[in-house]
């Protein structure tokens, strides 16, 4: 079947600009997550969302980082007036839900941001 | 706060060498661990998972050990071949209710023909 997908692979924005980046989860998951993954800081999470319960933010790094999951599939990671230190590769997970036996994560090919 | 590291940072190692590779992290309070590839310009592929109950798994050439007691993973590849040259990563799932991976720095390996 069909892995994470992510959208676009690619993105090169101006200082300043808004950005979308976009995760299709794998049919069935009921977790999703995004991640980053910078030069200087490895891989570090962002946020998590399991099914209709109220996100955890705790790893977005400023309040112009947000995200949204509709209708408990497919998400969109949105970053505000993007700054040259939020360039990185941005890596989205889904995993079949929270339990014991449900919580492997499987990752989608990324998208790299390049902030000029 | 949990914290992973990875030894050695690089490997290089000719073709059919068995090898390992050392993950350590500093609180055994977790649910699971997982080793990862990443290839250059890819997301990451997910290789193992140890439940936090278990001891191995293996797949394959492969075989991942977890001793929680100690704060420390490894994994093994039986011998390599020059298509194993990636990044590995360790990964672990704190328990307490915290959804999120915690990465470990990653050991480049290449495996030479």
């Amino acid at each position: 079947g069909a892995g994470v997908s992510q959208s676009p692979s690619n993105k090169v924005t101006e200082k300043g600009k808004d950005v979308e980046l976009r995760c299709d989860p794998i049919s069935g998951h009921t977790a999703l997550y995004w991640y980053r993954q910078s030069l200087g800081q490895g891989l570090e999470f962002l946020i998590y969302f399991q099914g209709n319960s109220a996100p955890d933010k705790s790893g977005l790094p400023s309040d112009r980082f947000s995200a949204e999951r509709t209708g408990g599939s497919v998400s969109t990671l949105t970053i505000q007036r993007t700054q040259q230190e939020d360039s990185a590769v941005y890596l989205c997970a889904s995993s079949l839900g929270s339990g014991l036996a449900e919580n492997e994560q499987f990752f989608g090919p990324g998208t790299r941001l390049t902030v000029l | 706060k949990q914290e992973v590291t990875q030894i050695p940072a690089a490997l290089s190692v000719p073709e059919g060498e068995n090898l390992v590779l050392n993950c350590s992290f500093t609180d055994s309070a977790i649910y699971n661990l997982q080793w990862f590839r990443q290839d250059p310009g890819k997301g990451l592929t997910s290789l193992l998972l140890i439940q936090s109950s278990q001891r191995e798994q293996t797949s394959g050439r492969l075989n991942a050990s977890l001793d929680k007691s100690s704060g420390r993973s490894t994994l093994y590849i039986a011998a390599s071949q020059p298509g194993d040259s990636a990044t590995y990563l360790c990964a672990l799932l704190g328990a307490g209710g915290f959804q999120k991976l915690v990465f470990g720095t990653g050991t480049r390996l290449l495996v030479s023909p």
